[in-house]
C-alpha cells in the first residue's frame, strides 16, 4: 500500500457548505495530483502541483481550489458546494516526472 | 479531452482466459502506464513502459507499444477472479508535462 492517505473516505454535506478535502503523503514526493472520476470511471485531472508553493489547473475546469504549503500536504478546498460537484476525488503523488503516481484511497463527495 | 481510449470498454470472459486490452492516444509521449482499480478505492499502478520501449512483462501481464500507431495493448494471461477490476491506461507526454493523463478505462470481468 502506498503512504498517500485522503480524508474523509465519504462526505456527504449541503449545498453552499465550504469543504476541504485532505490528502497527505509520508514519501516526500514533490508532484501532487488530483483528479475527480465519473461515476462511469473516466478520470479528469483538475488541479497539480510540481512541489511547495507551485498549483497549477489540470485539464478539467474546477471551482475548486488547492494549497501546497506543505511537501506532503495537498488539501482540496470548494468554497461553497453544489450538487454538481457530487464525484470522487482521488489524489495522487510521485517521486518526479515521467514515473508511477501513487494513489490516496480516493474521498466520495455527495452533495445534497 | 482525454489522451488515452482504452478500447473496448468492458470486457467479460472466464478464469483461465487471458484478457487484451488496447489503448490509443494522441500526442507524444515519454511514457505511457497502466493502472488497475478496484471498486471504490484508489488506483494501483501496473507497468511503465517507456517510448523507446517496445514490449515489457511483470508477471502475467504483458505490455506492448507501437509509438508509430500510437497505441498500446495490455495482456493479462491465465486470469483470475482477483483479476476483475477496472484498468486505466495514462500517458505522460513529451516535452516536460508534469501532468499524467488518464484513458477512460475498461472494465474487465473475470468470471470464476
Amino acid at each position: 500500500e502506498a503512504d498517500i492517505y485522503q480524508t474523509p473516505r465519504y462526505l456527504v454535506i449541503g449545498t453552499g457548505k465550504k469543504i476541504t478535502l485532505e490528502c497527505s503523503q509520508t514519501m516526500g514526493h514533490d508532484k501532487m495530483y488530483w483528479y475527480q472520476q465519473d461515476p462511469g470511471m473516466e478520470l479528469h485531472l483538475i488541479h497539480y502541483s510540481y512541489g511547495v508553493n507551485s498549483t497549477e489547473k489540470g485539464d478539467l475546469s474546477s471551482e475548486s481550489t488547492v494549497s501546497r504549503i506543505r511537501t506532503e500536504h495537498f488539501p482540496l478546498t470548494l468554497e461553497s458546494a453544489r450538487p454538481s460537484h457530487t464525484s470522487q476525488y482521488l489524489c495522487a503523488s510521485s517521486p518526479a516526472m515521467n514515473t508511477e503516481a501513487f494513489f490516496g484511497q480516493g474521498t466520495r463527495l455527495t452533495v445534497v | 479531452s482525454q489522451q488515452g481510449e482504452e478500447d473496448p470498454q468492458a470486457l467479460s470472459i472466464q478464469e483461465g482466459e487471458n484478457a487484451t486490452m488496447n489503448c490509443s492516444y494522441k500526442t507524444s509521449i515519454n511514457n505511457l502506464q497502466w493502472y488497475r482499480q478496484n471498486s471504490g478505492r484508489g488506483l494501483v499502478h501496473l507497468i511503465l513502459i517507456r517510448s523507446n520501449e517496445r514490449e515489457k512483462h511483470s508477471g502475467r501481464l504483458r505490455v506492448t507499444l507501437d509509438t508509430s500507431k500510437k497505441s498500446s495493448s495490455l495482456l493479462i494471461t491465465a486470469s483470475r477472479a482477483a483479476d476483475t477490476a477496472s484498468y486505466f491506461c495514462a500517458t505522460a507526454a513529451q516535452g516536460g508535462s508534469e501532468k499524467l493523463v488518464f484513458g477512460k478505462g475498461m472494465k474487465l470481468t473475470v468470471n470464476p
